[in-house]
């Protein structure tokens, strides 16, 4: 089952920078920490991953704290097509699934 | 950019029948994976495959599920005899390797109406 906790739902102001958290306190040694989102019911889409190190690509960055008990997805200039549902999860090491929790619900707003 | 592509994008059936679900995965992938979501609740596993056999299914996954890779481009759920709760989006993805340290990229599902 996921192993994290996220903020069932936020809002962000268009332009601002969109920071979302999640909890993540049981994650073993070897887990990696990933992000997706999901639109409107259409696909899971992948954003980022991280295991130790913060990291960064074209759609966001990743903060994971020292002890990687939690991390932090930063979208930078949210627009109103990142009005998403927004999974942390800790990749499990005995199987190749994801668990998918309940997310947040980020709502961009004008 | 490569997309994971699904027909049909809705389907209706009435309950009892077969359905069967295609999935078009990236070319140079090689695992495969299925999800559903039930309207209203989490993105679910059900099976994820490679070298024409499965690697791994919940329990969601029962007698009543299959899944195929009829030719080199193709990969296939079939529900044998649906039933009113298998009604929900299904997805399928795909990726280059199992336990990818990568994502997977997911097609934009086929809604499953069972009536």
């Amino acid at each position: 089952d996921a192993k994290t906790t996220q903020p069932p739902s936020m809002d962000c102001a268009e332009g601002r920078a969109a920071n979302l958290p999640c909890n993540h306190s049981t994650i073993s040694g070897n887990e990696y920490v990933y992000w997706y989102r999901q639109i409107h019911s259409q696909g899971p889409q992948y954003i980022i991953h991280g295991l130790k190190n913060n990291e960064t690509n074209e759609m966001a960055s990743l903060i994971i704290t020292e002890d990687r008990k939690s991390s932090t997805l930063i979208l930078p200039h949210a627009t109103l097509r990142d009005t998403a549902v927004y999974y942390c999860i800790v990749r499990q090491n005995t199987g190749n699934q994801f668990y998918f929790g309940t997310g947040t619900s980020l709502t961009v707003i004008p | 950019e490569p997309e994971v592509t699904q027909t049909p994008s809705h389907q209706v059936t009435q309950m009892g029948q077969e359905v069967i679900l295609r999935c078009v995965p990236i070319s140079n992938h090689l695992y495969f994976y299925w999800y559903r979501q039930i309207l209203g609740q989490k993105v679910e596993f059900l099976v994820s495959f490679y070298n024409n056999e499965i690697s791994e299914k919940s329990e969601i996954f029962d007698d009543q599920f299959s899944v195929e890779r009829p030719d080199g481009s193709n990969f296939t759920l079939k529900i044998r005899s649906t039933k009113l709760e298998d009604s929900a989006m299904y997805f399928c993805a795909s990726s280059e390797e199992a336990r990818s340290i990568g994502g997977y990229t997911f097609g934009s599902g086929t809604r499953l109406t069972v009536v």
